[in-house]
């Protein structure tokens, strides 16, 4: 396509449930990062894959949280059990190559923990 | 101390006026520097781009790296309301590695007409 799409664009849940995000990059990028944007915070770094690899996942904050992605197109970030502090927007940004200066932001799944 | 310090305002200033946002950061490893706009219930957008340090202008928006003080700043000339919105800072220590950014608090800019 021609942008990142996100899907939802705004998740109520509550606590204790699984949450799926979903990532739709754009066609052609190899690289996808998965950013964590809390209320007056910068953007905190999740995951970065490569292809279907994911060489960094040092930005997880915990077990609770994986992603994937398949085809070297589609990812999804999966929260499990999820807890109030997981409520923030999740950002997800695709570039050619990894390069850090050329990445496509989606404009987010708003996720609200209740 | 996080690695990328930026005030996050807000900042509110009258249409015309020139505006002056600034970063500092903590890892002299980081050589690519990045400015992004951030409107409401919408994603970060490439604003500027600087690698090293040094100056960049385009257009309204001039962009200096200064790293021996290891301090970024972008100054938007003429500001107009619709540049009302974040400004975040954004660095990165490689190229075609992982592509990692470091990622300011975010600026709120509020432009008065």
């Amino acid at each position: 396509g021609a942008g990142v799409s996100q899907s939802p664009s705004n998740k109520v849940t509550e606590k204790g449930k699984d949450v799926e995000l979903r990532c739709d990059p754009i066609s052609g990028h190899t690289a996808l990062y998965w950013y964590r944007q809390s209320l007056g915070q910068g953007l905190e770094f999740l995951i970065y894959f490569q292809g279907n690899s994911a060489p960094d996942k040092s930005g997880l904050p915990s077990d609770r949280f994986s992603a994937e992605r398949t085809g070297g197109s589609v990812s999804t970030l999966t929260i499990q059990r999820t807890q109030q502090e997981d409520s923030a927007v999740y950002l997800c940004a695709s570039s050619l190559n990894g390069q850090g200066y050329g990445y496509t932001f989606g404009s987010g799944t708003r996720l609200t923990v209740v | 101390q996080k690695e990328v310090e930026q005030d996050p305002g807000p900042l509110s200033v009258p249409e015309g006026a020139i505006v002056s946002l600034n970063c500092t950061y903590s890892n002299s490893a980081f050589q690519y520097f990045m400015w992004y706009r951030q409107y409401s219930r919408k994603g970060p957008e490439l604003l500027m781009y600087t690698y090293s340090s040094g100056n960049k202008e385009d257009g309204r928006f001039t962009a200096q790296v200064d790293k021996s003080s290891k301090y970024i700043s972008l100054f938007i000339r003429d500001s107009q309301p619709s540049d009302s919105a974040t400004y975040l800072c954004a660095m990165s220590a490689t190229y075609a590695n992982t592509g990692k950014l470091i990622f300011g608090q975010g600026t709120t800019l509020q432009v008065k007409p």
